[in-house]
């Protein structure tokens, strides 16, 4: 089965500074890979996607991730923190591969971002 | 355009009370899905279907009963209430990849939050 691995429960930058969210995939093939971003009691949102088109992918927010098949991953940065960055960040993957599987996504544990001054 | 609905937002039950979620989506979409998220585990599917009258299990189906009589309206039953149900509920909904032959986006609605005391 397919798994995503989130290096680091909660990250803490300063403002203006890098972010750097962390996933590894497991998967035989290379899959469809997915960042989302959880504001406080809302729903998850998609940030950006991997589908195999280009390896970097540019997402909304200012956010991009790069897949890397050699390092099975797909790390996400961004190069300047903002204070509405702060968040919980999940990394997915999809059952590619598998008949009317491409829609079901595996999520990692979550990464908490915080964002200081 | 509303998206994807959830109600109620919280609940607590007893344990052993049953009640229903509901979902319901206006995007005319054919998958739609249910996932529980819990501290440091994520999201983890408990059901989801493909389309009007079609349901399937996901990762952690036990406890959780769903019927799909319409494209627009998921509902999730529990049928007997434990304290291990105590959770945010999501239900996600996206076109079906045997459709569009990519990968849909999921859109998330913003959760129900239950207590099972």
């Amino acid at each position: 089965a397919q798994s995503v691995t989130q290096l680091g429960s909660h990250v803490s930058v300063s403002e203006g500074a890098l972010v750097l969210l962390r996933c590894n995939y497991s998967s035989s093939v290379p899959p469809y890979l997915f960042w989302y971003v959880q504001y406080p009691n809302q729903g998850l949102q998609l940030l950006l996607k991997y589908t195999s088109a280009a390896t970097l992918v540019k997402g909304i927010n200012g956010f991009e991730a790069e897949f890397k098949k050699s390092e099975t991953s797909f790390h996400l940065t961004k190069p300047s923190a903002h204070m509405r960055d702060a968040a919980e960040y999940f990394c997915a993957v999809s059952d590619k591969g598998v008949t009317g599987g491409g829609n079901k996504l595996t999520f990692g544990t979550g990464t908490q971002l915080k964002v200081e001054l | 355009n509303a998206g994807v609905t959830q109600t109620p937002k919280f609940q607590v039950l007893k344990t052993g009370q049953s009640m229903t979620l509901q979902c319901a989506q206006d995007m005319n979409h054919e998958y739609m899905s249910w996932y529980r998220q819990d501290p440091g585990m994520g999201l983890r599917l408990i059901h989801y279907s493909v389309g009007a009258g079609i349901t399937d299990q996901g990762e952690v189906p036990n406890g959780y009963n769903v019927s799909r009589s319409t494209t627009e309206d998921f509902p999730l039953r529990l049928l007997s209430a434990a304290p291990s149900q105590t959770s945010v509920y999501f239900c996600a909904s996206s076109y079906s990849t045997l459709l569009v032959g990519d990968n849909s986006p999921l859109h998330f609605g913003n959760g129900t939050r239950l207590t099972v005391t």
